[in-house]
């Protein structure tokens, strides 16, 4: 069965550096979108890039963040000058649609990149 | 402002017995997603639904639109069952943005 896939599993960085966290979608997907989750709290939407470009981006998602999908298969989140509270599992996701109700646009999750900043 | 609830936030049942998870809404949405968290911190989706109800193997997912709720229901529970299960709405006025509930934390106990 298809799969996104996240790497790293797990990245530790000092407070001030910049990280790279990187997805692989399902490849006929056409929509990805990240979110992250910091320990105990609710799941929460970062972005949502479609055609080469950010279609919907949340209040977190400041001018640290910045998402790439250099190469037609990747699809990379970069936070610069990384805080303290960056720290969390970062999801990236993928669907075939857009997430209104037809049937194709059923997210896919990866496994989560969980991020320590020290 | 909390726009998804759920309740219960914590249930632990026996095995066998019929589960139920609420997700209440107060915003306009399109769709609503159910997902499953596992301890490891996985997420899978388990339904989007719109309307009406959907089922999967033991799962049963309702939406009443009107009433801006959605139910997830568990038959036969099995301790495998055990996870965070998550409701998430889709704005109406989004066709990405997903607004998160705080999740219910099934434990099912053999």
């Amino acid at each position: 069965e298809p799969e996104v896939t996240q790497t790293p599993s797990h990245q530790v960085t000092q407070m001030g550096q910049e990280v790279i966290l990187r997805c692989v979608p399902i490849s006929n997907h056409l929509y990805f979108y990240w979110y992250r989750q910091i320990l105990g709290q609710k799941v929460e939407f970062l972005v949502s890039f479609y055609n080469n470009e950010i279609s919907e981006k949340s209040e977190i998602f400041d001018d640290r963040f910045s998402v790439e999908r250099p190469d037609g298969s990747n699809f990379t989140l970069k936070i610069r000058s990384t805080k303290l509270e960056d720290s969390a599992m970062y999801f990236c996701a993928s669907s075939e649609l857009a997430g209104g109700p037809s049937g194709a646009n059923v997210l896919t999750f990866g496994a989560g990149s969980r991020l320590t900043v020290l | 402002k909390n726009e998804v609830e759920q309740s219960p936030q914590n249930l632990t049942a026996q095995e066998g017995e019929f589960i139920t998870i609420n997700c209440s809404y107060s915003v306009g949405i399109s769709a609503l997603h159910w997902l499953q968290q596992h301890p490891g911190g996985g997420i899978v989706s388990l339904f989007m639904l719109s309307s009406g109800k959907k089922k999967h193997g033991r799962l049963i997912a309702t939406i009443n639109i009107q009433e801006k709720h959605s139910s997830l229901h568990i038959t036969a529970s099995h301790p495998r069952d055990s996870a965070v299960y998550i409701c998430a709405a889709l704005l109406g006025d989004s066709n990405y943005q997903l607004i998160w509930g705080a999740g219910t934390k099934l434990i099912i106990k053999p």
